[in-house]
């Protein structure tokens, strides 16, 4: 799995839109990219992932780079209750079980 | 809209007992898994079940054994806990194919005195 590298933490003020990067620069052409988060004492929550095209969801929008080598995840209108550790996972899809390797992540903060 | 239950949510063990954490999703999910995590520290994958019938070590399988008992359980023992198995341990589940996504419970925490 190519490596990821993420800010180790970022503040956002609520309402404002939280732009959290992360860089794959090694990824490979059949890795996607999956993004989490873990909220205090919950499990991780998946929130979006992609290969190629920009992607959104109810929850979020990712946007990756036309070479693939970094991506951002954004929340477009983060709430108190988005405050987590944040992660970047790049993972090639496969037809059996696997691991998710989750590294340290972002810790964002949302602030009244 | 359960998605993937585990109980128990807490428990606290004496060195030597035994324990099996339960697992159950409803989303029809063909693989699941068992991780751990430690204070700190990122998730580490302690075995996974690619579908019903098969059972496959991860990254950190000592001291634990598992049972995929029917296509929604999965079961996670310890035979003999001890100290340095005091975590909390999620588990998850995935359709197994193609690049869908884990989606995890609410994880077990668990010491070990």
């Amino acid at each position: 799995d190519a490596k990821t590298t993420q800010p180790t933490s970022m503040d956002c003020a609520e309402g404002r839109a939280a732009n959290l990067p992360c860089n794959h620069s090694t990824i490979s052409g059949n890795e996607y990219v999956y993004w989490y988060r873990q909220i205090h004492s919950q499990g991780p929550q998946y929130i979006i992932h992609g290969l190629k095209n920009n992607e959104t969801n109810e929850m979020a929008s990712l946007i990756i780079t036309e070479d693939r080598k970094s991506s951002t995840l954004i929340l477009p209108h983060a709430t108190l209750r988005d405050t987590a550790v944040y992660y970047c996972i790049v993972r090639v899809g496969t037809n059996s079980g696997y691991a998710l390797n989750f590294g340290k992540g972002t810790s964002l903060l949302v602030t009244p | 809209n359960a998605g993937v239950t585990q109980t128990p949510k807490f428990q606290v063990l004496k060195t030597g007992q035994s324990m099996t954490l339960q697992c159950a999703q409803d989303m029809n999910h063909n693989s699941m898994y068992w991780y751990r995590q430690d204070p700190g520290m990122g998730l580490r994958l302690i075995y996974y079940s690619a579908s019903e019938g098969t059972t496959d070590k991860g990254e950190v399988p000592n001291g634990y054994n598992v049972s995929r008992l029917n296509k929604r359980e999965f079961s996670l023992r310890l035979e003999s806990a001890a100290p340095s198995q005091t975590s909390v341990y999620f588990c998850a589940s995935s359709p197994g194919h193609s690049n869908q996504p884990q989606h995890f419970g609410d994880g077990t925490r668990l010491s070990i005195l």
